[in-house]
């Protein structure tokens, strides 16, 4: 059964405090993503990685660390440096960045 | 930065009424796709239409694109109650073709 998952649905962090939001395609794609989504807005992109060892910033990567040392897997880490990390955040993976991309369920991070 | 702008930002209409949204974006594209989203949830894929194609249909979902306006038009024809959703546009960046999404359409659909 072929997807994209994201662990943990919801998560609570304290100020000061790191945490690593999890990430998993199955679909064979080279490509993933990390997207921030407030309410009632749109995503902005953070991180993005278009192949195994290699990431680039997105438009609001400050605050955020990831990896990609498997095809498969592609960590976001939320660090104390991002001032406002209460968000939606969305994972997407594509096997052709000029094609669909395919959409994990997201983790909502509140910060206590 | 935003590229997409969708509107109108929230639309109401009694089941089997037709929906139509539109979308505005700044620069040239390689291709528009349209996205929904269920409330809490992931963004599903509906249609992508390239920069060469006018016109696309994917059962009740038509979708215009109009490259000298730079602007795309979604319609859900004979909508239902679950169609109820945000509904957003997003375009590529060009060379890396990562997208750039729009802040969304709310469409409710009563029964």
């Amino acid at each position: 059964d072929g997807g994209i998952t994201q662990s943990p649905k919801y998560l609570f962090r304290k100020e000061g405090q790191n945490v690593t939001l999890s990430c998993e395609q199955n679909l064979n794609h080279d490509a993933m993503y990390w997207y921030r989504q407030d309410p009632g807005q749109g995503l902005r992109l953070i991180y993005y990685s278009q192949i195994v060892n290699d990431f680039q910033k997105g438009d609001i990567a400050e605050g955020y660390s990831v990896s990609r040392e498997k095809k498969e897997s592609f960590p976001l880490t939320v660090t104390s440096a991002q001032k406002n990390p209460t968000a939606f955040y969305l994972c997407a993976s594509t096997g052709n960045p000029y094609n669909e991309q395919f959409f994990g369920p997201g983790t909502r991070l509140t910060v206590l | 930065s935003q590229q997409g702008e969708e509107d109108p930002q929230a639309l109401s209409i009694q089941e089997g009424e037709n929906a139509t949204m539109n979308c505005s974006y700044k620069t040239s594209i390689n291709n528009l796709q349209w996205y929904r989203q269920n409330s809490g949830r992931g963004l599903v894929h509906l249609i992508l239409i390239r920069s060469n194609e006018r016109e696309k249909h994917s059962g009740r979902l038509r979708v215009t694109l109009d490259t000298s306006k730079k602007s795309s038009s979604l319609l859900i024809t004979a909508s239902r109650a679950a169609d109820t959703a945000s509904y957003f546009c997003a375009t590529d960046r060009g060379s890396q073709g990562n997208l750039i999404f729009g802040k969304g359409t709310k469409l409710s659909v009563k029964p």
